[in-house]
């Protein structure tokens, strides 16, 4: 079955304390991305990535990092995780912009809550 | 650069009256459009998407959307709501510009259906 999964769907920690969500697609995607989403505010880009090694700042990067080392795997990383990056993140993917507009495929989310 | 607008952050219809979810876009080159679809606790699905190809598009669950590039709109229509309808639905505009596959969303529209 196409699916992304992301891990973990909860998590609840303290200011500071270095966390990784993890993102995996098993589809073959070259693109991946981070959403976060924010009452009113619609789903918001982070990073994303065209391809293995190959990332970039979306909208709202400031606090976050990502890598990727494999096709597969896209983990977001918070440093430094401060109470402002309390949200509900979707980690996205699809095959590459130059087949076409291609709808992105989302994982079912994980709820970060940063006290 | 683009973005989308929906008109309506919350809509309410009665089972099996018609659905309008209303999207204007901003684009400075031809929008690829998409209409998501986000059930509680759950990522997002994508319902349909326009491509420049016919202007009226049909999508699952019996949805369509009419790209109108001379109201600059994408509306959400379906004919008759079921109450498996209710959910958040979000128009976002693809960004072509910069060769990456990005997508913009618009803030949501909750549609609520009332038995």
């Amino acid at each position: 079955e196409a699916q992304v999964t992301q891990n973990p769907r909860y998590l609840i920690t303290v200011t500071g304390k270095k966390l990784t969500v993890t993102c995996s697609q098993n589809m073959n995607h070259e693109y991946m991305s981070w959403y976060r989403q924010d009452p009113g505010l619609g789903l918001r880009q982070i990073y994303y990535s065209m391809n293995v090694e190959v990332t970039d700042k979306g909208d709202v990067p400031e606090g976050y990092k990502v890598s990727r080392k494999e096709k597969r795997n896209f983990p977001l990383i918070l440093e430094s995780p401060s109470p402002n990056q309390t949200s509900l993140y979707f980690c996205a993917s699809s095959r590459r912009l130059g087949q076409g507009p291609q709808p992105q495929h989302f994982g079912d989310g994980t709820r970060l809550s940063i006290l | 650069a683009q973005s989308v607008t929906q008109l309506d952050s919350h809509v309410s219809v009665s089972e099996g009256t018609p659905v309008l979810l209303r999207c204007n876009y901003s684009s400075s080159y031809s929008p690829s459009l998409f209409w998501y679809v986000q059930h509680p606790n759950k990522g997002l699905q994508l319902l349909l998407k326009y491509t420049s190809a016919a202007t009226l598009v049909k999508g699952i669950n019996g949805f369509e959307a009419e790209f109108k590039k001379s109201e600059t709109s994408f509306h959400l229509t379906k004919p008759s709501a079921h109450m498996s309808d209710a959910a958040e639905y979000f128009c976002v505009v693809s960004d072509k510009q910069t060769g990456a596959n990005n997508l913009f969303f618009g803030t949501g529209t909750r549609l609520t259906v009332i038995p």
